[in-house]
This record gives structure tokens, sequence and C-alpha cells, in this order.
């Protein structure tokens, strides 16, 4: 079946800018998470969805990072006025209701390029 | 949630068991061990996981030392693929929040 896919797989911007990256769950999970991967570091968590509503946003680094889950399914990762060191693989992941961590699917990633 | 402690990296035999150890010392007791491995260019993906027993699923075995202030991974025939960044992760069972080290890069050779 279908995993976790992300949009785009790779952005290249330029410092300042406005960048968004998607995140389609696997159908059925409610549970959504963002991570994020600077190179040689694991995954570092931003923010965790439950349905509609961000049930914990404390790994978000400032307000220049907003994610949304309007409908419940997918999710838009939104970062304003881009840095350099925004850099880094931005992983989805998904899970079942009351899963908790048993098992997060994640998705490729997107690959942001902040120039 | 409790540490972890992981060497940076291993190397294996194609065919051979790789026995990947991991080090939580102060782990309570209502937290698990899970473990994710990440393939290059790949996002990470679930293995395992278990409290105090030892479980065993189609990718591998967790041992859990019986006073679970460490554990080890087991793949029993390592193949090249296998060869990514494998992630002990320690976590209570409420929680959602995967809190990943730097892991062990396991290299698996011809």
């Amino acid at each position: 079946g279908a995993g976790v896919s992300q949009t785009p797989s790779n952005k290249v911007t330029e410092k300042g800018k406005y960048v968004e990256l998607r995140c389609d769950p696997i159908s059925g999970h409610t549970a959504l998470y963002w991570y994020r991967q600077s190179l040689g570091q694991g995954p570092e968590f931003l923010i965790y969805f439950q349905g509609t509503g961000a049930a914990d946003d404390s790994g978000l680094p400032n307000d220049r990072f907003f994610a949304v889950r309007p409908e419940g399914s997918v999710s838009t990762l939104k970062i304003q006025r881009t840095e350099r060191g925004d850099s880094a693989v931005y992983l989805c992941a998904s899970s079942l209701p009351g899963q908790g961590v048993t098992e997060q699917f994640f998705g490729p990633g997107t690959r942001l390029t902040v120039l | 949630d409790a540490k972890t402690t992981q060497p940076t990296s291993m190397d294996c035999a194609e065919g051979r068991a790789a026995n990947l150890p991991c080090n939580h010392s102060t782990i309570s007791g209502n937290e698990y061990v899970y473990w994710y491995r990440q393939i290059h260019s790949q996002g990470p993906q679930y293995i395992i996981h278990g409290l105090k027993n030892n479980e065993t699923n189609e990718m591998a075995s967790l041992i859990i030392t019986e006073d679970r202030k460490s554990s080890t991974l087991i793949l029993p025939h390592a193949t090249l693929r296998d060869t990514a960044v494998y992630y002990c992760i320690v976590c209570g069972g409420s929680n959602y929040k995967l809190t990943f080290g730097k892991g062990t890069l396991l290299t698996v050779n011809p």
C-alpha cells in the first residue's frame, strides 16, 4: 500500500524566502509528526498532530515555523523568512490512533537548501 | 526520556549475525526500548520494540537485560541491504516523541 509521501523531494530557496513542505500521511493515520534532520545528526522532533490539532509544537525552533493540518490528513510545514541554518531534511511520519511511538511510518523527507 | 549510548559504527560480514548494543542505564520502569534504522537517503524505519521481555519479529530480535539497563538488537543473517544507521530509543509508552541520538552506522561487508 501507499506509504507516507512528501513533496517536494528537494527544495532550494534563497535566504528570506517563504517555503511550504507537504506531507501526505498513510490513510487512516490520525497521528502525524514532523521531524528535522541536520547532516550527521538523528532526526529532531518538531511537532505532533492528533487529528486536526497540534497536540505538541514544542519542537518548533521559533515563530518562523508553523504547521497546519486543516482536514486531519495532509499537513503543510511552513517556514517564513528562511535562514541558511534551516537547511536540513524535513521528515514527516504518521501512525495509527492510540499507537503512541509503537510504530511511526516515515516518509522519504524533503531536503531543504537555503542559499 | 532516558538517554541511550551506542557505538558510533560497527562492521559485519554478510550472512553473519549483527549484534548492536545499546546502553540505557537510566531507563525507568514504564519506558520501552525502540529500535529504528535509517538507510541512506530514506526516512527512518521501525524495527522492533520491547519493555522487559525479549522480542522477535521478521526483521530482528531484541534482547533486554534483566536489569533493563542495556539491550542488544540482533539481525540474524545480515545482508548488504541492512547497511544503515541504527537508532536505539527509550520512550514512555504514552509518549509520542522519538528522541534520536546519532545511532550506530552498521556496515555489512560482502
